[in-house]
């Protein structure tokens, strides 16, 4: 079982381009969540989802952030538009269904220059 | 809003000493779960050890335990005979208990440890 995998592990941006981060849960795990990691701060919520289904998206940005998670294919994050302010680690990690922890991938750092 | 707090933004433990790596939380919850986080320089996340609230045993993880003090809400990592290798960054973490079986975490800004040989 090769883990939760992310891709690019690092993406360089300039201002106003598009980033999009691919995240593939471990084999049989059905519920993908990614978080986002500012310079000296801990992970914070942004999505929740599972197969073709947006479950919470109450950490997401109103503007310029989607997310999905297609039948088949990795869950994509996508920022468009890009800010120096959208510079940070993103998270990906997966879950089997109802379970009380899950696992997290290495993470995929942008800069936005 | 549940909150998470690390009031030690970094520690040091000479190697083979025991560490404690403190962490307070907010919530007006009765079930819930707690975690202990490590991420290294490599960035991964790697899950030291949980707690059931429900729980009044304090999870151990060979070098690793909690003391986890439901009533003052807090939840304190130790490390025991300290290894080079568990240097990194440590995330506290609280599960909001929400439906559909969403297991979203809320971290602490995280403690650095440094282990000195």
């Amino acid at each position: 079982n090769a883990g939760v995998m992310q891709n690019p592990r690092h993406l360089v941006r300039r201002r106003g381009q598009e980033a999009r981060l691919r995240c593939s849960p471990m084999k049989g795990h059905s519920h993908v969540y990614w978080y986002r990691q500012l310079p000296e701060e801990g992970l914070k919520f942004m999505v929740y989802l599972q197969k073709e289904n947006i479950i919470d998206e109450s950490g997401m940005p109103k503007e310029r952030f989607s997310a999905e998670f297609p039948k088949e294919g990795p869950s994509i994050l996508r920022i468009q538009q890009v800010v120096r302010g959208d510079s940070a680690a993103y998270f990906c990690a997966s879950s089997p269904l109802q379970t009380y922890g899950y696992t997290f991938g290495s993470g995929t750092r942008l800069t936005v220059v | 809003a549940q909150t998470v707090t690390q009031s030690q933004p970094e520690m040091s433990v000479q190697e083979a000493e025991t560490v404690t790596l403190s962490c307070t939380y907010d919530t007006s919850e009765s079930d819930y779960y707690l975690f202990w986080y490590k991420q290294p320089p490599s960035r991964q996340m790697i899950l030291v050890i949980r707690q059931e609230a429900y729980k009044q045993q304090n999870a151990t993880e060979n070098r690793f335990s909690v003391n986890f003090q439901k009533a003052a809400k807090s939840f304190s990592l130790k490390i025991s005979d300290s290894q080079l290798g568990d240097a990194a960054m440590y995330f506290c973490a609280y599960r909001i208990p929400t439906q559909g079986g969403s297991e979203k975490l809320v971290f602490g800004k995280g403690t650095k440890l440094t282990v000195n040989p």
